[in-house]
């Protein structure tokens, strides 16, 4: 069966702390892989996505994700958070239609 | 180029009342979709379709009727609303030979 999980919910992080969200999927042939962000009171937006090569993608502002094929993970990182990233998540492998996961909602306090 | 727009952004409807939710593409995308967002569950795939004439049920469609007569327009149509159709819809679209998909701002519906 297809799909896809957001193990954190709700985290919650101050300023300047490292981030990681996790991400699983389950589907039995090639994917590609997208993070999306909903920052408060607007639309989707695509942070970054993978699609072959090079494990590591970096997106924008300052996102990284890694797939791990063994673990059927794309993990979302950054570095140091700012109080703009405070928005919702979301891990959406693909092939069509695409799943989404559940969200995990980032709260980044000042 | 205005991307994915949708209309109305906010509705209030009573039981058993009967809408359509616009959603109006100008990237010239083959593949349109629509979501609907509850809290804490994520997106669910309501409806999409590959072009024009053609179109599938995702994973919630009850409730839900779609069309898609140009290439251009993806309107969700409610025939019956119910309170379980309280909800925030989300329109998107996508080309075809590419991965990403473009959202539209969204309509936020309350049947009460």
């Amino acid at each position: 069966a297809q799909s896809v999980s957001q193990h954190n919910h709700h985290v919650i992080l101050s300023e300047a702390a490292s981030l990681e969200l996790g991400c699983n999927y389950s589907y039995g042939g090639t994917v590609n892989l997208f993070w999306y962000v909903q920052y408060p009171g607007q639309h989707l937006q695509l942070l970054l996505k993978y699609f072959s090569g090079d494990p590591l993608v970096k997106g924008i502002k300052g996102f990284e994700a890694e797939f791990i094929k063994s673990k059927f993970s794309f993990n979302l990182r950054k570095p140091s958070v700012q109080w703009s990233d405070t928005a919702e998540y979301f891990c959406a492998p693909r092939p069509i239609p695409q799943r989404f996961g559940a969200g995990t909602r980032l709260t980044v306090k000042p | 180029n205005a991307g994915v727009t949708q209309t109305p952004k906010f509705r209030i409807l009573k039981i058993g009342q009967s809408m359509t939710l616009q959603c109006t593409q100008d990237m010239n995308h083959n593949y349109m979709y629509w979501y609907r967002q509850d809290p804490g569950m994520g997106l669910k795939l309501i409806y999409y379709s590959v072009g024009a004439g053609i179109t599938d049920k995702g994973e919630v469609p009850n409730g839900y009727n779609v069309s898609r007569s140009t290439t251009e327009d993806f309107p969700l149509r409610l025939e019956l609303a119910a309170p379980s159709q309280t909800s925030v819809y989300f329109c998107a679209s996508r080309g075809l030979g590419t991965d990403t998909q473009y959202f539209g701002p969204g309509t936020r519906l309350t049947v009460l």
